[in-house]
């Protein structure tokens, strides 16, 4: 598989704290991708970061990408119970055409 | 904001039957996919298109599926002879750049093949 699993599989935080989760991969890719997945719906895009690009923030959400490693992180800061979901990594791999690969996902529980 | 809607959102099917799974992409893109996330299962690519062809399709996309853009709006999934396996949810995405920026997911189809 090219791409790696994410971790943790499970995280719960009290709200107000940060929650942070980290996906690797295996080749080389063009960009990476965070999605939220609320239960029973679509999946949305969070954030992009191409391969040049070593860290990007959005509001809450902060986003580092190590390709000497072949890792990426998601921050989320300041938790809110909404923030309660799967969130995904996706890779656009450089040799796969323009389909995304996604990770197993980590499910995120924020407690209020 | 636009977005991807899909149809219909919980599809029950007998084994055996054919399964025509319904999405409108956004307007102005011009990238279009098919995933599919059996239950507790990573999101799996099935199908790419662009340009009114398909430009790449996963090995879980044999012979029984196929893809069409009828009528310049709709993008369909149609699935022919459905197998237990099959169950899952089917998501369509949309993107106006490919695999090189965001892609727009719908809500997803949920199969159930009984």
């Amino acid at each position: 598989s090219q791409q790696g699993e994410e971790d943790p599989q499970a995280l719960s935080i009290q709200e107000g704290e940060n929650a942070t989760m980290n996906c690797s991969y295996k080749t080389s890719i063009n960009n990476l991708q965070w999605y939220r997945q609320n239960s029973g719906r679509g999946l949305v895009h969070l954030i992009l970061i191409r391969s040049n690009e070593r860290e990007k923030h959005s509001g809450r959400l902060r986003v580092t990408l190590d390709t000497s490693k072949k890792s990426s992180s998601l921050l989320i800061t300041a938790s809110r119970a909404a923030d309660t979901a799967s969130y995904f990594c996706a890779t656009d791999f450089k040799a796969a055409g323009n389909k995304l690969t996604f990770g197993g996902g980590t499910r995120v529980l924020v407690k209020p | 904001e636009p977005e991807v809607t899909q149809t219909p959102s919980h599809q029950v099917t007998q084994m055996g039957q054919e399964v025509i799974l319904r999405c409108v992409p956004i307007s102005n893109h011009l990238y279009f996919y098919w995933y599919r996330q059996i239950l507790g299962q990573k999101v799996e690519f099935l199908v790419s298109f662009y340009n009114n062809e398909i430009s790449e399709k996963s090995e879980i996309f044999d012979d029984q599926f196929s893809v069409e853009r009828p009528d310049g709006s709709n993008f369909t999934l149609k699935i022919r002879s459905t197998k237990l396996e099959d169950s899952a949810m089917y998501f369509c995405a949309s993107s106006e750049e490919g695999g090189r920026g965001p892609q727009h997911f719908g809500d997803g189809t949920r199969l159930s093949i009984l």
